[in-house]
């Protein structure tokens, strides 16, 4: 695709439930990160990837969060048992070795 | 204490002002230095990318490097309210992974 894509765009579930975050990396970007703006609150770093490998992994908040990558291109983010501070628009980024990181449009979790 | 550090704001000033906004940062390794807006509701996007030292300018935009003093500037003059946005520095050594700032939120007032 033309850009970095995000799916769903807006999630709302209920306290308690599992969600799945998706990112779809501009093509041939190797490197992909996750970031989390809660309202009012400035970018925080959750996990970064080079290929399928997560060098950096340090700014997941909790062992509900887990992100995978596979065959270098689409990442997963997912929530376990979600709580209701895990409201927040989740921006995922892709970048290659001599470019600048591109984002996505985020997907904004609400959880009720 | 994080690589780079970001004052959050807000920061408010009225129209037609000179507007600064700043990062530190630790790593002195960094080479390449950005800075992104972000329109609520919307992904940041690129505004200025520069490379090393010195200043870059792009209409009413300006970016300065001093690596010396591992500080980084935009200023944006004859600011407008369509500058109203948040403004997110970012940099990187000369491989993959970026560095984000927080981001500043800027208001500027009619």
């Amino acid at each position: 695709g033309a850009g970095v894509s995000q799916s769903p765009s807006n999630k709302v579930t209920e306290k308690g439930k599992d969600v799945e975050l998706r990112c779809d990396p501009i093509s041939g970007h190797t490197a992909l990160y996750w970031y989390r703006q809660s309202l009012g609150q400035g970018l925080e770093f959750l996990i970064y990837f080079q290929g399928n490998s997560a060098p950096d992994k340090s700014g997941l908040p909790s062992d509900r969060f887990s992100a995978e990558r596979t065959g270098g291109s689409v990442s997963t983010l997912t929530i376990q048992r979600t709580q209701q501070e895990d409201s927040a628009v989740y921006l995922c980024a892709s970048s290659s070795y001599n470019t600048e990181a591109f984002f996505g449009q985020g997907t904004r979790l609400t959880v009720v | 204490q994080k690589e780079v550090e970001q004052d959050p704001g807000p920061l408010s000033v009225p129209e037609g002002a000179i507007v600064s906004l700043n990062c530190t940062y630790s790593n002195s390794a960094f080479q390449y230095f950005m800075w992104y807006r972000q329109y609520s509701r919307k992904g940041p996007e690129l505004l200025m990318y520069t490379y090393s030292s010195g200043n870059k300018e792009d209409g009413r935009f300006t970016a300065q490097v001093d690596k010396s003093s591992k500080y980084i500037s935009l200023f944006i003059r004859d600011s407008q309210p369509s500058d109203s946005a948040t403004y997110l520095c970012a940099m990187k050594t000369g491989g993959f992974k970026t560095i984000f700032g927080a981001g500043t939120r800027l208001f500027v007032k009619a």
